[in-house]
């Protein structure tokens, strides 16, 4: 079965820092365009990184030079450290897969989320 | 970064009404526009991809249309299970932006 799947969420402190990690099963991580994406209580959804195949990544403005994606191929894993973490940081954050399409990309498949809360 | 801007930001509807949702793009983005369907507690799923080509999967009582920038999701006929939010996503250019999202709502 393709699926994702996320942990590493949870409660910390403003200027803490936290790991994600998003397990794939079914498709490779390092063939794949990979994203996270988050979601902020009772918002929209915000796009904050990318890591293509070949290991190009880019950021949101918002997390820029505070959070880094990175993969793990032996373990078909997605990253998302985060450094520097603040209050608005707060959300519940998906990895997700980026398929190609006559026009660019598509999130099809989608981990579960992980809430983060960043709170002193 | 490319703005999307969604409307309306919600809607009431009846089982069986034809709904329609449009998303604005703040410049020309061909047809890189993906169409995602939220309920609650859950994560977004891929309904339409590159403006009007439906996700394996999908009902067909949905359909995308639109280019450049402007864009529609319309459902034929809305089922209980469709009430839920809507977003469009640009996929033209990094970052890859959603709109607001439009909740559709039963009447």
């Amino acid at each position: 079965e393709v699926q994702l799947v996320e942990t590493g969420g949870g409660l910390i402190q403003p200027g803490g820092s936290l790991r994600l990690s998003c397990a794939a099963s079914g498709f490779t991580v390092s063939s794949n365009y990979m994203s996270w994406v988050r979601q902020a209580p009772g918002k929209g959804l915000e796009w904050v990184s990318v890591i293509y195949s070949g290991g190009r990544t880019n950021y949101a403005d918002s997390v820029k030079g505070r959070f880094t994606i990175s993969r793990d191929n032996s373990k078909n894993t997605l990253y998302l450290q985060m450094n520097s973490l603040r209050a608005e940081d707060t959300a519940v954050y998906y990895c997700a897969r980026g398929t190609v399409t006559t026009y660019g990309r598509a999130f099809d498949i989608w981990g579960q989320g992980t809430m983060v809360t960043v709170s002193s | 970064d490319i703005q999307m801007t969604q409307s309306p930001s919600s809607l009431s509807a009846s089982v069986g009404d034809r709904v329609t949702i449009t998303c604005r793009a703040s410049q020309s983005i061909s047809s890189y526009l993906n169409w995602y369907q939220q309920k609650p507690g859950k994560a977004p799923k891929l309904l339409i991809y590159a403006a009007s080509s439906l996700q394996s999967g999908v009902p067909s009582r949905f359909s995308g249309s639109g280019s450049g920038t402007d864009f529609t999701l319309t459902i034929s006929s809305v089922q209980p299970e469709d009430f839920a939010i809507y977003y469009c996503q640009q996929s033209y250019s990094t970052p890859e932006t959603f709109g607001q999202g439009t909740k559709v709502e039963i009447k």
